[in-house]
């Protein structure tokens, strides 16, 4: 999986509470992205980061937040977690984020609010 | 409307045929496409990337754009059992954007022996 690590891998939590994935890259690429892939959505960008510190939204960012403190981890807050967030957590990581500039994906997180 | 298209399948496909998955897309600006593989419970794994109207071939691989159909497809020849997975249409309308790129749903493809 190129170098990228998400953990958790799988979570159970509920309604209200609050949860942070982690993303971490050992391949120094400055663009990293949070995606989520629903059945008949296919993958959705949340939010990606072009540098440290350096964070935009995506498609579905509403009730998501990140922060990247160092180039190598990239988290994805869930501030209040609710039903419509269960699923798979996708992180994926670019060298230029250019248009013509392939992404790599981590394993997943498989999250699963009750 | 959808930006990217595909047909969700599943497609069924003999042993040692041809398969063909399409993709459609709406954005006449698009720049680049991609083809990713995702097996059942793991992540999507980058297989082909085509940027120019043609034909560009990579092993048992081959990706067609035609943009002024606005069309991408991928062909896959000697199909074999392990080639069943789904495979995700990607289109990146932005040169210099990061957050266009758009995926399909994804068609599902399965190779009978």
């Amino acid at each position: 999986d190129a170098g990228i690590t998400q953990s958790p891998r799988h979570k159970v939590t509920e309604t209200g509470t609050p949860v942070t994935l982690r993303c971490h890259q050992t391949e120094n690429h400055r663009y990293m992205y949070w995606y989520r892939q629903d059945p008949g959505h296919g993958l959705r960008l949340i939010h990606y980061s072009y540098g440290v510190k350096d964070t935009d939204k995506g498609e579905v960012s509403d009730g998501y937040s990140v922060s990247r403190s160092k180039t190598e981890d990239f988290l994805l807050t869930l501030e209040s977690a609710t039903s419509s967030q269960t699923s798979v957590y996708f992180c994926a990581i670019s060298e230029s984020g250019t248009g013509g500039d392939e992404q790599y994906f981590g394993p997943g997180t498989r999250l699963t609010v009750t | 409307q959808k930006e990217v298209e595909q047909n969700s399948g599943p497609l069924s496909v003999p042993e040692g045929a041809i398969a063909s998955l399409n993709c459609t897309y709406s954005d006449r600006g698009s720049q680049s496409f991609f083809w990713y593989r995702q097996y059942s419970g793991k992540s999507p794994e980058l297989i082909m990337f085509i940027y120019s109207n043609g034909d560009k071939e990579d092993g048992r691989f081959t990706a067609q754009l035609n943009k002024a159909s606005q069309y991408v497809s991928l062909l896959i020849r000697d199909s074999q059992p392990s080639d069943s997975a789904t495979y995700l249409c990607a289109v990146n309308s932005g040169y210099s954007s990061a957050s266009k790129i758009i995926f399909g749903s994804g068609t599902r493809l399965s190779i009978r022996p």
